[in-house]
């Protein structure tokens, strides 16, 4: 296993647009997340998933935003009806957690999207 | 509210220098602190994760503190490289159930030859 994969790396499309990113997690691992991340800001948290189920996503933007888990593995995250403030690199991450604690987070290396 | 603070927000050094970056914390019950580097348009990468009660932590020339008593902890880089250039994040977990992570905006580093 190398990583965590994102697609695509970068991304432009018109405003109004719908766009998916993809998300494969490190393989064995049980949890994802999804970050926001504007330039020379840390990471936003949108939202993230243990197995299949999305455990918080009161914190995703706006009800143009959604992602999905369908069978615990990889996961896409779409943005419908794109605005220009949509611009940003979009992270994911996973972990394995086998207790309390939140694992060792790895980051895939983000999908940038530029709106136009 | 929690909350992690990192100061500076950025920083020019020379190559060779040392330099220590700052993290302060109001995350409770806290759980564990995690300092990452961030390359310029890559995901970050984790360089230390400590817990309560381990105090100094050591990846290479990176070294970082935790003083849970003040709430505050510190990534010491000595000897730096060109490569060091990139932005450093804190991040606070705190023991709870849920999503538990607090991001700091990042101290941007630059080092110059």
């Amino acid at each position: 296993d190398t990583g965590v994969s994102q697609d695509p790396r970068h991304k432009i499309t018109k405003r109004g647009q719908n766009v998916t990113f993809r998300c494969d997690p490190i393989s064995e691992h049980n949890r994802l997340y999804w970050y926001r991340q504007t330039l020379g800001q840390g990471p936003e948290f949108l939202t993230y998933f243990q197995n299949e189920a999305q455990l918080e996503k009161s914190r995703l933007l706006s009800d143009r935003f959604s992602a999905e888990r369908p069978k615990g593995s990889f996961s896409t995250l779409e943005i419908q009806r794109t605005e220009q403030g949509d611009s940003a690199m979009y992270l994911c991450a996973s972990s394995l957690e086998t207790g309390s604690n939140t694992g060792e987070l790895f980051f895939g290396e983000g999908s940038r999207l530029t709106v136009l | 509210k929690n909350q992690v603070e990192q100061s500076p927000q950025s920083l020019i050094i020379l190559e060779g220098k040392n330099c220590t970056l700052q993290c302060n914390y109001t995350v409770s019950p806290f759980s564990n602190l995690r300092w990452y580097k961030q390359d310029t348009g890559r995901g970050p990468v984790s360089l230390t994760i400590m817990t309560f009660s381990e105090n100094t932590k050591s990846n290479g020339r990176y070294t970082a503190t935790l003083d849970a008593d003040t709430k505050q902890s510190s990534l010491h880089i000595t000897a730096s490289q060109l490569s060091d250039s990139a932005s450093y994040i804190c991040v606070v977990s705190a023991q709870v159930s849920g999503y538990a992570l607090n991001f700091g905006k990042g101290t941007s580093l630059l080092v110059t030859p």
